[in-house]
């Protein structure tokens, strides 16, 4: 079965730091494009950031972009999501999610999802 | 970026009623529209994919139709299992974007 299993959350003052980590098992990781969707309480969901099986070809949300940076360790099956310059509106329940297709723009859809962890941006 | 508009924003509904939610998106994008459910404290799981693909394990009470800026998602007959929040997802360009839900509760 495939697990993906989310890590790395915290309470994290405004302009702080945060890594997120995505860690895989039951499937070919690298054959796989993944990305980071995030909802805030009570909110609807946003695409942050995604990346190709291969590592390449990362897009950003503008909501996002120059302050989070994508990466993935195909060796270790896992994702990451690096996180700075953490604004109150970041605030939200940060899934990994995986995309039946190694092209992070191919035109697929989510199919396995972890279970989420937690951010709060607040001083 | 595609904006996806899914109306009604919320409804009520009894066991057995046939629900239709609608996502319009800002612009053309053919069949490149999936569908997920929602329910609170879990992560979405897709029920549909490309407008009217229904995923495995998926009762065939759901339903997709639509193309280009118009899609349609139908529950034929409503189950006690189904009361959740669903979303539409675009996937035509990135960044993939999601309509901002439909809350299905109890009438």
């Amino acid at each position: 079965d495939v697990q993906l299993l989310e890590s790395g959350g915290d309470l994290v003052q405004p302009g702080g730091s945060l890594r997120l980590s995505c860690a895989a098992s039951g499937l070919t990781f690298s054959s796989y494009a993944m990305t980071w969707v995030r909802q805030s309480p009570g909110k609807g969901l946003e695409c942050v950031s995604g990346i190709s099986g291969g590592g390449g070809d990362p897009y950003y949300a503008d909501s996002v972009k120059g302050r989070f940076t994508i990466s993935r360790d195909n060796s270790q099956n896992t994702l990451y999501l690096q996180m700075s310059s953490l604004r109150a509106e970041d605030t939200a329940i940060y899934y990994c999610a995986r995309s039946p297709g190694f092209a992070v723009k191919s035109r697929y859809y989510f199919d396995y999802w972890g279970q989420g962890t937690l951010v709060t941006v607040s001083s | 970026d595609i904006q996806m508009t899914q109306s009604p924003s919320s409804l009520s509904a009894s066991v057995g009623d046939r629900v239709t939610i609608t996502c319009r998106a800002s612009q053309s994008m053919s069949v490149y529209l999936n569908w997920y459910q929602q329910k609170p404290g879990k992560a979405p799981k897709v029920l549909i994919s490309a407008a009217s693909t229904l995923q495995s394990g998926v009762p065939s009470r759901f339903s997709g139709s639509g193309s280009g800026t118009d899609f349609t998602l139908t529950i034929s007959s409503l189950q006690p299992e189904d009361f959740a929040t669903y979303y539409c997802q675009q996937s035509y360009s990135t960044p993939w974007t999601f309509g901002q839900g439909t809350k299905v509760d109890f009438k």
